[in-house]
């Protein structure tokens, strides 16, 4: 049973267009990650979610914005997408991020791709 | 800086093969350290982490400090074993997983 679910898994958009990537939880973790993975990248940390605190990675471009309006669902935006934003997005939770409970359960990923 | 480097983009062997996927590691203090296993078309999820010092799936990996390394290690590959492999550790914060670039592992009858 998938635990941590992204939709859609292929998103495909036009440069310049907003678009949106969703991503829910049934484990009920208090903190969301969204990563990009660019092909033969490592994943790389956006932004995360403790319960409602957003944390941002410094290098994450103002162009990237996330929204968690529960516990169960977190968005990822993207404002103004480049051809440079086509890559594999992933979201991930972990019941806390220190400790022993800091394993991050990981979706399927979006593949965006911008045209 | 922290980072995670694994130098091997590619391993092949054969089954039955002794396996190690390296991992070598900077971090200022003790490290988390990780290892995720990606296989075709599923998603990313945790083989195992040093502080468990566990082995799943037959795999074993060691932390090192002197040679900072986390080398994970199988004895007799299987054809099941063939996937992308991720070593990762978590930041100072420990706010945010640092992931090395994978290797793949192909095992091949």
């Amino acid at each position: 049973d998938a635990m941590v679910i992204q939709n859609p898994r292929y998103q495909v958009t036009q440069f310049g267009k907003p678009v949106t990537l969703s991503c829910s939880q049934t484990l009920n973790h208090n903190v969301m990650y969204w990563y990009q993975q660019k092909s033969s990248q490592a994943p790389k940390l956006l932004f995360h979610y403790y319960d409602k605190d957003f944390n941002n990675e410094a290098d994450t471009p103002d162009n990237f914005q996330s929204r968690r309006p529960n516990t169960s669902f977190c968005f990822l935006d993207i404002r103004s997408p480049g051809l440079g934003d086509a890559a594999m997005y992933l979201c991930a939770t972990s019941r806390d991020n220190r400790g022993s409970k800091n394993i991050q359960y990981f979706g399927a990923g979006t593949r965006l791709s911008v045209l | 800086a922290q980072r995670v480097t694994q130098p091997e983009k590619l391993l092949s062997v054969f089954k039955g093969a002794p396996v190690e996927l390296k991992c070598n590691y900077s971090y200022s203090g003790s490290p988390e350290l990780f290892w995720y296993v990606q296989y075709s078309r599923q998603r990313l999820q945790l083989l195992l982490r040093h502080i468990s010092r566990e082995s799943i799936k037959g795999f074993t990996a060691d932390l090192n400090k002197g040679e900072t390394s986390f080398h994970l290690k199988k004895p007799f590959a299987q054809e099941e074993d063939s996937a992308m492999y991720y070593c990762a550790l978590y930041n100072q914060a420990g706010t945010a997983l640092i992931f090395g670039k994978g290797t793949t592992l192909s095992v091949s009858s």
